[in-house]
C-alpha cells in the first residue's frame, strides 16, 4: 500500500533560518504529491503540489521537487518567519486520472516553531 | 467563493451516544472526503463520496458511516461512541477528475468531538 514518511518533529528555528522537512513516499502507481499546512485551530490548507516527476511546487517562498528516483518530496524555505509556525504534512494521492478515488495518504506531520 | 463548512465545530458526547457531523462542500465540488485526526494516529482516511456514492472507505469499524446528498452536502455518523473516537474530524471537498480536478483537497476547519 501507499505510505508517507516525514521527519519527526518538533523543529524549532530562529527567524530567517533555512528550513528543510524531509518527506519520502512509497506508492504503487504514479502519485501526485502535496504539502499541506495546518495553523493552530484550523483545518489543512494546501501549500504546494507536484503531479509528476521533476515537477517543482512552490508557494509563499516554500519549494519542493518531486524526485522519483529517490521517492522524495522534501520541503524547503530559504528564510522562515514567525508566521510560518504550524504543522506541515506531506501527502500523496494515487490514481487522480481516470475517475479514480481521492484518498490522501498523509505523513505524521512535523511541528515547526519559529522564534523571533 | 465560500469554503468548506463543517458543523458543529465543537461537541461533547458521552460513551454509547451517537453523533452526526455535517459538511457543506465548496460550490461545484462533487467529491467529499472525511478524515479523522488524532495526536496518536495522525490523519486517517475515513471515506469518500462522489455523486451520492461511497467510492472508497478507510479501515474503520462499521460504527462509522456517512452519506452524501444530491446537493453534494455530506454527513458522517458515529454510533456507540467510544473514548477513542475523540478526535478532530475533517471534511474535504474537491473537483473530480472529470471536472478538471488534480487531486487537490480543500479542507474545512473540522469538528472537534470529545467523548467522555
Amino acid at each position: 500500500g501507499n505510505s508517507v514518511t516525514q521527519m519527526e518533529g518538533p523543529v524549532t528555528l530562529s527567524e530567517e533560518a533555512f528550513l528543510t522537512i524531509n518527506c519520502t513516499y512509497t506508492a504503487t502507481g504514479y502519485p501526485s504529491l502535496f504539502w499541506y499546512v495546518q495553523y493552530p485551530g484550523e483545518g489543512l490548507q494546501l501549500l504546494l503540489k507536484a503531479t509528476k516527476a521533476d515537477d517543482k511546487g512552490s508557494n509563499k517562498g516554500f519549494e519542493a521537487t518531486y524526485r522519483k528516483e529517490t521517492t522524495s518530496f522534501h520541503l524547503e524555505k530559504g528564510s522562515v518567519q514567525v508566521s510560518d509556525s504550524a504543522v506541515y504534512f506531506c501527502a500523496l494521492i494515487d490514481g487522480v486520472s481516470g475517475g479514480s478515488n481521492y484518498k490522501l495518504t498523509f505523513g505524521k506531520g512535523t511541528l515547526l516553531t519559529v522564534n523571533p | 467563493k465560500a469554503g468548506v463548512t463543517q458543523t458543529p465545530r465543537y461537541l461533547i458526547k458521552t460513551r454509547g451516544q451517537q453523533v452526526t457531523l455535517s459538511c457543506s462542500p465548496i460550490s461545484g465540488h462533487r467529491s467529499v472526503s472525511w478524515y479523522q485526526q488524532t495526536p496518536g494516529q495522525g490523519l486517517q482516511f475515513l471515506f469518500e463520496y462522489f455523486s451520492e456514492t461511497q467510492r472508497n472507505k478507510g479501515n474503520f469499524p462499521g460504527r462509522f458511516s456517512g452519506r452524501q446528498f444530491s446537493n453534494s452536502r455530506s454527513e458522517m455518523n458515529v454510533s456507540t461512541l467510544e473514548l477513542g473516537d475523540s478526535a478532530l474530524y475533517l471534511c474535504a471537498s474537491s473537483l473530480a477528475p472529470g471536472q478538471g480536478g488534480t487531486g487537490e483537497l480543500f479542507f474545512g476547519e473540522g469538528s472537534r468531538l470529545t467523548v467522555l
